[in-house]
């Protein structure tokens, strides 16, 4: 069955950098555009980076870009987030999640803490 | 920025319809889709591209979308449909996520 398995969280100074990783299995992650996507302590979703299926192209959020850079190698099935210079809001859940270009994010992580702290 | 506007709580009845809805101007030109979190629990889709349903979903998920609001129906409420739900969609390059709405089956 589809998985997506997060890990890289925890806690991290202000400032400080750390990477994600998302392992997939269970459907062609070559042929899926993927997410990630955070939340922050009783809050809501809040989209994060998203990359192409060929990792031809990045998007991000606003308040991330510049900080973050997602990247994906297809022959390990395997997605990343690099983040740095982090700051107090960046503490949050951070999930991958898996769906095709201007479709839904169809599979999900169930997602890994950072924990940003002063 | 594109900010996507949802009721922060419904409250429905068990077994009646709850609706939950979306707005921003002209989101109909848009495609919608709502995801479903429990606590504790990552999203699942439960509407993509305003109407449609995954498989495994029940026929009592339906969605529509026109004008400036989209909206998420749940007909015949269950307790298990408790949970928060979200409206997302592409603005260009980016995706957005609506603040949620916190759905209470009474």
């Amino acid at each position: 069955q589809v998985q997506l398995v997060e890990s890289g969280g925890g806690v991290v100074q202000v400032g400080g950098s750390l990477r994600l990783s998302c392992a997939a299995s269970g459907f062609s992650f070559s042929n899926y555009g993927m997410h990630w996507v955070r939340q922050a302590p009783g809050k809501g979703l809040e989209w994060v980076a998203f990359i192409r299926y060929d990792g031809s192209d990045e998007y991000y959020a606003d308040s991330v870009q510049g900080r973050f850079t997602v990247s994906r190698d297809n022959s390990k099935n395997t997605l990343y987030l690099h983040i740095s210079s982090l700051r107090g809001e960046d503490t949050a859940v951070y999930y991958c999640a898996a769906g095709y270009t201007y479709g839904p994010a169809d599979y999900w992580g169930q997602g890994t803490l950072v924990t940003v702290s002063s | 920025s594109y900010e996507l506007t949802q009721p922060l709580s419904v409250s429905v009845a068990l077994g009646q319809t709850a609706r939950i809805t979306c707005a921003v101007d002209n989101i109909g030109s848009k495609n919608v889709h709502w995801y479903q979190q429990k606590p504790g629990q990552a999203p699942v889709v439960v509407i993509y591209r305003d109407s449609r349903r995954p498989s495994g979903i029940p026929e009592r998920f339906s969605g529509s979308n026109s004008g400036n609001t989209a909206t998420l129906t749940i007909s015949r409420a269950q307790a298990g449909d408790e949970a928060d739900y979200y409206c997302q969609l592409w603005d260009g390059n980016t995706v957005v996520f609506g603040g949620g709405t916190k759905l209470t089956v009474l």
